[in-house]
C-alpha cells in the first residue's frame, strides 16, 4: 500500500521567514495531494491541494510544488504569521480523493515573533 | 451550511467494552470515511461509506464495524474495546463523484481505562 513520508517532525522559523515542509510517496497511482494544517484541539483544515496533472498551485502565501518523476511534494509558506503556528499534514491518494487518505506523521511548525 | 458534526465529542470506556460514535456529513455529501489519529500521529484511514456499503477498509480487525444510513450519516462500533484504541476519531466526509476534498469533522476523542 501507499506509504508517505514527512519531514521536518518539527519546524521553528522566525516571523517573516518562509517554511518548506517535505513528503515522499511510494505509490506511482497516487495522484491526489492534499495538506491539512491542524491546530490543536481542532479538526484537520484543508489548506491546499494538487493533482497530479498540475506541478505547482498558489494560493496566496501558501503553494504546493509536485515532482511526479521523484515523488515528493512541498509545501511552501511564505511571510509566515505567527497564526501558522499549528501541526501540518500531507497527505497521498488515488482516484483523486475518492480513495482514502494516507497521511503523512506530521510537521509541527512553530512562529517566533 | 452546516460542516461535519461528530457525536460524542469526548468519551471515557473501560476495556473490553463497546463503543458508538456518530458522524454527520457536510451538506449534499453521500460519501463518509473514518479515521483514528493517535496522539501525535497522523490520521490512519479505517473504512470509507458511499450508498450505504463498505467502498473501502484500511489495516483496522474486524471489532471495528461501521454503517451508513440512508440520509448518509454514519456511526463507527469499536467492540472489545483495548487500551490501544484511545485515540481521536475523526470522520471526514466528501461527493462521492468526482469530487476529491474530504471535510473533517470536530472528532471524537476516546479514552479507554
Amino acid at each position: 500500500g501507499e506509504n508517505v513520508e514527512q519531514h521536518p517532525s518539527t519546524l521553528s522559523v522566525q516571523e517573516g521567514d518562509s517554511a518548506v515542509i517535505k513528503c515522499t510517496y511510494s505509490d506511482s497511482a497516487s495522484n491526489y495531494f492534499p495538506w491539512y494544517k491542524q491546530e490543536l484541539g481542532k479538526r484537520p483544515q484543508l489548506i491546499i491541494d494538487i493533482r497530479s496533472n498540475v506541478g505547482e498551485k498558489k494560493d496566496q502565501r501558501i503553494a504546493v510544488t509536485l515532482n511526479k518523476t521523484a515523488k515528493h511534494f512541498s509545501l511552501h509558506i511564505t511571510e509566515t504569521q505567527p497564526e501558522d503556528s499549528a501541526v501540518y499534514f500531507c497527505a497521498a491518494s488515488i482516484d483523486f480523493g475518492n480513495e482514502k487518505l494516507t497521511f503523512g506523521t506530521g510537521t509541527r511548525l512553530t512562529i517566533i515573533p | 451550511d452546516a460542516g461535519v458534526t461528530q457525536s460524542p465529542t469526548h468519551l471515557i470506556k473501560t476495556r473490553g467494552q463497546q463503543v458508538t460514535l456518530r458522524c454527520s456529513p457536510k451538506s449534499g455529501h453521500d460519501t463518509v470515511s473514518w479515521y483514528q489519529q493517535a496522539l501525535g500521529q497522523g490520521p490512519q484511514f479505517i473504512f470509507q461509506y458511499y450508498e450505504e456499503e463498505e467502498r473501502q477498509r484500511g489495516n483496522f480487525p474486524d471489532r471495528f464495524s461501521g454503517h451508513q444510513f440512508p440520509n448518509y450519516s454514519s456511526e463507527l462500533n469499536v467492540n472489545a474495546l483495548l487500551l490501544g484504541d484511545s485515540a481521536l476519531y475523526l470522520c471526514a466526509s466528501s461527493l462521492g463523484e468526482g469530487q476529491e476534498t474530504q471535510y473533517f469533522g470536530p472528532g471524537t476523542r476516546l479514552l479507554v481505562l
